[in-house]
């Protein structure tokens, strides 16, 4: 069983505000990683599919960076604004596709 | 992008019923579909994959002749969830594998209450 961990489970800032959070899996037969954003009553959308060590990738307010010597990657928010609100989820693709997910941070961006 | 439609989105049915969740692939051909289920405050737990054409694999745990699948065409997996218990209450969500997008495609979740 793989253990995939993200932190903190919940997370409340005002707009405007910056914020990240963590998501750490096993360092060895790393493949890749992919970031969700999965907001309430819609499907969880694809942010970023992270394979090397080192990988920045960034889609608007929005960044990840990738560790995979020590087993993290860090989702960045910049100046949050209400509509980021949603639960962010990381995924550890294994043998034949299958994913291993953390259990999401769920962040809500107050006015 | 790729659109995985998923059937219905909530569902109440009676202890001792069926229950049938589709997901559809819209505009692509899903050759893999994977099933996934997330009890509250937990994350989603892979239950089967589904493959077009041949027998579901079941992840340790999850009975298969409990959650029926069904892969029969290259858009459209169905999963059955027979004689229905409280317990199976649950949200269950499909997604396939796209060329077209990064990481996996979802549909958009059903939640099976059972009373």
């Amino acid at each position: 069983i793989l253990n995939v961990e993200q932190s903190p489970q919940s997370l409340h800032v005002q707009e405007g505000d910056s914020t990240n959070f963590t998501c750490s899996f096993p360092s060895s037969n790393f493949y890749a990683l992919h970031w969700y954003r999965w907001e309430t009553a819609k499907s969880p959308e694809a942010l970023f599919v992270m394979t090397l060590n080192g990988d920045e990738k960034k889609k608007g307010r929005i960044s990840a960076t990738l560790n995979t010597k020590e087993g993290y990657s860090y989702l960045y928010i910049k100046g949050s604004q209400p509509e980021d609100s949603a639960t962010y989820l990381c995924a550890f693709p294994g043998n034949a596709g299958k994913s291993t997910f953390g259990d999401g941070t769920t962040l809500t961006v107050k006015p | 992008g790729a659109v995985v439609s998923q059937h219905p989105s909530r569902v109440i049915c009676k202890s001792g019923t069926s229950v049938k969740i589709e997901c559809r692939s819209l505009d692509f051909q899903a050759t893999t579909m994977f099933w996934y289920r997330q009890f509250p405050k937990q994350s989603l737990m892979l239950m089967a994959t589904s493959n077009e054409g041949s027998k579901a694999t079941y992840e340790q745990g999850v009975e298969k002749d409990k959650f029926l699948i069904n892969h029969a065409s290259l858009t459209l997996s169905t999963l059955t969830v027979t004689s229905a218990h409280p317990e199976d209450s649950s949200f269950y969500i499909c997604s396939a594998s796209s060329t077209a997008n990064y990481g996996y495609t979802f549909g958009s979740g059903t939640r099976l209450t059972v009373v």
